[in-house]
């Protein structure tokens, strides 16, 4: 079973804290990785796409990291708000030749102000 | 740029029933691809079309079905709705398969 696990499954901080989250894939077969936000009542947000072992991202006070090889993915939230409330999914892309991304349960962050 | 439009937003059928739910893709975008999330579970792949054909499917019975029309618009059709069927229903919508957007989903309750 090729299953895609993030973790923790939810996280309350306060206002100001920093934070990180784990996603974890299959390291056998390896296109993409992709990280969304969503919102309550809102769309998925994309985030982030990682195609490159130690790969890093970045988007204001929000990077990734990515490592293929050991099949994890980090995200990071530095100076937590409260609008940064959400859950954070994270799908693994097999292959080029599939449409078709594998999803984590997601981490629910809650920021306390 | 419009998004990713998906009607109706809600809907309520009685089990038995069929229901047909639309996807209206980013303008250019040739990918559709559609998913389900039920309470407690992720978001399962059901299919996706590309170009007005059938590219991948996912693990679900043959009740779930789609198409994909020439101006790419989609349209996912579930027949003989059972309780479980009750979920919110995604779609999203790509040029390339690389980058995904999705649109805001169809809660769809079966009573």
């Amino acid at each position: 079973i090729l299953n895609v696990e993030q973790s923790p499954q939810s996280l309350h901080v306060q206002e100001g804290d920093s934070t990180n989250f784990t996603c974890s894939f299959p390291s056998s077969n390896f296109y993409a990785l992709h990280w969304y936000r969503w919102e309550t009542a809102k769309s998925p947000e994309a985030l982030f796409v990682m195609t490159l072992n130690g790969d890093e991202k970045k988007k204001g006070r929000i990077s990734a990291t990515l490592n293929t090889k050991e099949g994890y993915s980090y995200l990071y939230i530095k100076g937590s708000q409260p609008e940064d409330s959400a859950t954070y999914l994270c799908a693994w892309k097999p292959s080029s030749n599939t449409g078709k991304l594998i999803f984590g349960q997601g981490t629910t962050l809650q920021v306390k102000p | 740029k419009a998004g990713v439009t998906q009607t109706p937003r809600y809907l309520i059928k009685t089990r038995g029933q069929q229901v047909t739910l639309s996807c209206s893709p980013i303008s250019g975008h040739r990918s559709v691809s559609w998913y389900q999330q039920t309470p407690g579970q992720g978001l399962q792949f059901l299919f996706e079309y590309f170009s007005e054909t059938q590219r991948n499917k996912g693990n679900f019975p043959g009740r779930f079905s789609g198409r994909q029309f020439s101006n790419s618009r989609s349209e996912m059709n579930v027949s003989t709705l059972e309780l479980g069927d009750s979920a919110l229903y995604l779609c999203a919508s790509s040029y390339d398969r690389d980058g995904y957007t999705f649109g805001s989903g169809t809660r769809l309750t079966v009573v």
